[in-house]
């Protein structure tokens, strides 16, 4: 089974609008890490934003919200307001494992087109 | 506040020769993560480092591929007797090894190499 699965390879979303992309996640370990990472076509990976498995409230970073539902195993970016400079490709990512004994995992990312 | 730099940026070879790409990470970060990213996909995880430990290298992707982290600073992946299969994105990254939103990684700008 995968660790991270991504189901939209591409989105659109209007100028200014909202746009969630999804995420979800399969571990059986208590303690868990969520990450999100953008990607521009210059090919850096930039951190978002972060949400701990602990962690009773949904994370937010500016125009960025992850909606945590933990039952669920799913980890959904928000973006707020999008800007031209939003299009890119996005990864949702998880550290699995405690201590030194941890392990990383990324999905296949999906490609968010943002239309003037 | 210097990131994450990656050693050379882009490297052409030719099968059958060997490369090593060199990785300086956030001068305060513990711990040194390998990804390989190829086109389309998201970033595949080969190993980590705690300061000069190798904590995980299972994933490495054959016993031609090793890295090496000797005074816990920088880091280096060596792939021997390079393949054409081994054209990709080799993406470094950094974290602080506490847990929380301090494991976040921190990534370089990648090797782009290229196997002839």
């Amino acid at each position: 089974a995968q660790k991270i699965t991504q189901t939209q390879p591409g989105m659109f979303v209007q100028e200014k609008e909202a746009v969630t992309l999804d995420c979800t996640y399969d571990t059986s370990d208590q303690s868990y890490g969520l990450f999100w990472y953008k990607q521009p076509s210059s090919g850096e990976m930039i951190f978002l934003i972060y949400q701990g498995s602990y962690d009773e409230q949904n994370a937010t970073e500016g125009r960025y919200s992850l909606n945590f539902q933990k039952a669920r195993k799913s980890a959904n970016l928000v973006i707020s307001a999008s800007q031209l400079g939003d299009s890119a490709m996005y990864f949702c990512a998880m550290r699995e494992g405690r201590g030194t004994g941890n392990q990383f995992y990324f999905g296949t990312g999906t490609s968010l087109t943002v239309i003037p | 506040d210097t990131g994450v730099s990656q050693d050379p940026r882009h490297k052409i070879t030719k099968r059958g020769q060997n490369v090593t790409f060199r990785c300086d990470p956030i001068s305060e970060h513990n711990r040194l993560y390998w990804y390989r990213q190829t086109l389309g996909q998201g970033p595949e995880f080969l190993t980590y480092f705690q300061n000069e430990a190798q904590l995980e290298k299972s994933r490495l992707l054959s016993d031609r591929f090793s890295a090496e982290r000797p005074k816990g600073s920088f880091s280096t992946l060596e792939i021997q007797r390079t393949e054409q299969g081994d054209s990709a994105m080799y993406l470094c990254a950094s974290s602080l090894a506490a847990g929380g939103p301090m494991e976040t990684q921190y990534f370089g700008p990648g090797t782009r190499l290229l196997v002839l």
